[in-house]
This record gives structure tokens, C-alpha cells and sequence, in this order.
């Protein structure tokens, strides 16, 4: 089975902190996906990676970056964490024209 | 543009009621991908169906089953005998070229005992 594992399920910053989400998949994929998931709105795309070292903006990039140095880990950052990024934020991975989702990290700002 | 519009927010149901989710979707492609997930309470989404723009024969598992109709650009979503264990938000979502994923903004399911 595919794994999309996220570092944490659940994690309180305070505003201005610099905060890293990591992300990692055991299935040697291409492709992946940083998301953020808010009522109402569904799945917005922050960023896309398609190979090691190379990366994509996506519909709402503003306030995050992401980096990816090995093909099984995607890293977002959030240079300093904002309130209005409290949401849920979600990893995929895609191949074989699927994505495979990880479980989802719950990002509080105080 | 929204590329993909769900426009029913929230449905309840009483068990082994039959429910449809509706998905509209927008492209100029002739060649996409639709897809249907689930997200139960648990939050992890759990992927459900692919469909291509080629293929339009409607699909049944079990109790599920999707209706894509390329002349109305939907792909809707049945539930046939509904179960408490179906309670979730659905996501229907659109890919053009395999890279962007394009997400509705989910319905959500309540089945009730």
C-alpha cells in the first residue's frame, strides 16, 4: 500500500514563527502536493512538486514555500505563520493517475 | 473560473435512503480525469473513482455508483441503500493534464440510524 505520512497531526505556532510541515511517501512517486482544506472551500493548492529540486506554484501560494531535496519528502514552509493560516493542511502524492493522500496536519496560529 | 462546483453543501439522509451528490465541472480540455473521493471523520481522503474524458460508460461497486454525462459536464455520484459508515465530506475533482488537481468544495453526508 501507498503511505503519505505528515510530521504531525496536530500543531499550535504563534504568529511569526517560521513553521515546517513535512510530508513523505514510501512509493518512489513523482509528483506531489501541499493542499490546505478549509469549510466551505475544499482543497486549494499551495504548491506542486514534480521532481526532486523542482516546484510549481499553485492557486495560493502567498505567505508559504516549500522545498524538496529527496523524491519521498516534501517540505512546506510558512516563513512566518499568520492566523488566516490556521486551516488544515494536506500531503499527496501521485501516480497512475491517483493521488494518494497523507493524513493531514490541523496548523493552529495563536 | 471554479473548475469544479458542488453545490449541495450538506444532505441528510435516513438510512438505506438512496443519495445522489452532484458534480459540475468546467474544462476546455478533451482530455481530463474526474475523480471522486471520500473524507470521513478520521480527515485522511480515501480516493473512490477515476474516470477519463473518453470513457463515459456509467460505473457500479457495490452500492455506489457514478453517472458522467460529458453534455451536461457532470459527474455525479449515487449512493444506493445508504449505510451510517457513508458519512463523510465528498470531493469530486478535475485534472487536466495530471498535474493540478482541481477540488469541489465537497458535500457533506449525513446518514442518520
Amino acid at each position: 500500500d501507498v503511505k503519505v505520512t505528515q510530521s504531525s497531526r496536530y500543531l499550535v505556532k504563534r504568529t511569526g514563527e517560521k513553521v515546517f510541515l513535512e510530508c513523505v511517501q514510501d512509493m518512489d512517486h513523482e509528483n506531489m502536493f501541499w493542499y490546505r482544506q478549509d469549510p466551505g472551500l475544499g482543497l486549494r493548492l499551495i504548491y506542486f512538486s514534480y521532481d526532486v529540486k523542482m516546484k510549481e506554484k499553485g492557486d495560493i501560494p502567498e505567505g508559504y514555500s516549500v522545498s524538496r531535496e529527496k523524491k519521498e519528502r516534501f517540505s512546506l514552509i510558512l516563513e512566518s505563520a499568520s492566523t488566516n493560516q490556521t486551516s488544515m493542511y494536506l500531503c499527496a502524492s501521485h501516480a497512475s493517475y491517483e493521488q494518494y493522500f497523507g493524513p493531514g496536519t490541523r496548523l493552529t496560529v495563536t | 473560473a471554479q473548475k469544479v462546483t458542488q453545490a449541495q453543501t450538506e444532505i441528510s439522509v435516513v438510512e438505506k435512503e438512496d443519495v445522489t451528490l452532484d458534480c459540475v465541472y468546467e474544462t476546455r480540455d478533451t482530455t481530463y480525469y474526474l475523480f471522486w473521493y471520500k473524507q470521513p471523520p478520521s480527515g485522511e481522503l480515501v480516493f473512490l473513482i477515476r474516470r477519463n474524458s473518453f470513457d463515459e460508460q456509467n460505473e457500479i461497486s457495490g452500492r455506489y455508483s457514478w453517472n458522467f454525462q460529458k453534455s451536461t459536464s457532470s459527474f455525479n455520484f449515487t449512493i444506493t441503500a445508504s449505510q451510517v459508515v457513508d458519512s463523510a465530506v465528498y470531493f469530486c475533482a478535475l485534472s487536466e493534464a495530471l498535474d493540478k488537481f482541481y477540488f469541489g468544495s465537497g458535500t457533506k453526508l449525513n446518514v442518520k440510524p
